[in-house]
């Protein structure tokens, strides 16, 4: 497809389990960001990619948290020894960047809602 | 983390009528955005601002980013029923590896056909 994709749409875990959401970025799009969304909150950033390169992981929460890029296409965040609090709508957005400065807007996918009980 | 104020926080009116969102920061972005949110889906990009003072508009929506760099409107004339949404405003610094998006809480807008 054309645009951004993620997978899963839902996911439930019980506390404690690892979880793993997929993301595809539009082809083409060298910059990948992902961001947590809480319930009628706006999105809070987590980490942002360019390339396979992780340049920014300042909003990662904790070390639980764990996102990678291997090929520089596809994206996967990781949760291990998931909590209630990591209850949220996980999106990904990417971006065609040309240079260091210059600055094309993010296209985002729906998401991935994800639940622990 | 950090947000924008962003008001109001919802309105409900009739169709037809015009509607207008604002958002502020305590500190200057290069660059402000402005998206629309459907429950279960992802953010649509509506409008990219990126010059002090610039005035855009895409069909009957229309954005300014203000001229101190710490604010942003958005307009929307002559509504209708699928305007129904969340709006998000969003900035960004810019900058190194600073790309991130800082994000208003939205402005809930329904109207009523």
């Amino acid at each position: 497809g054309a645009g951004v994709s993620q997978s899963p749409r839902y996911k439930v875990a019980k506390r404690g389990q690892d979880v793993a959401l997929r993301c595809d970025p539009i082809s083409g799009h060298v910059s990948l960001f992902w961001y947590q969304q809480a319930l009628g909150q706006g999105p809070e950033f987590l980490t942002y990619f360019q390339n396979e390169a992780q340049l920014d992981k300042s909003g990662l929460p904790s070390d639980r948290f764990f996102a990678e890029r291997p090929e520089g296409s596809v994206s996967t965040l990781k949760i291990q020894r998931t909590q209630q609090e990591d209850s949220a709508v996980y999106l990904c957005a990417s971006s065609l960047q040309k240079g260091a400065y210059s600055n094309q807007p993010q296209h985002f996918g729906d998401g991935t809602r994800l639940s622990i009980l | 983390g950090q947000q924008l104020n962003q008001s109001p926080q919802s309105m409900f009116i009739q169709e037809g009528e015009d509607v207008s969102m604002n958002c502020t920061s305590s500190s200057i972005f290069n660059t402000w955005l402005w998206y629309k949110q459907d429950p279960g889906e992802g953010p649509v990009l509506l409008i990219a601002l990126y010059k002090a003072g610039e005035l855009t508009s895409n069909g009957r929506l229309t954005a300014q980013f203000g001229i101190t760099r710490k604010d942003s409107f958005l307009n929307i004339s002559a509504s209708i029923p699928s305007d129904v949404g969340i709006y998000f405003c969003a900035g960004q610094k810019n900058g190194g590896n600073n790309r991130k998006l800082i994000w208003g809480l939205g402005t809930s807008l329904g109207v009523n056909p």
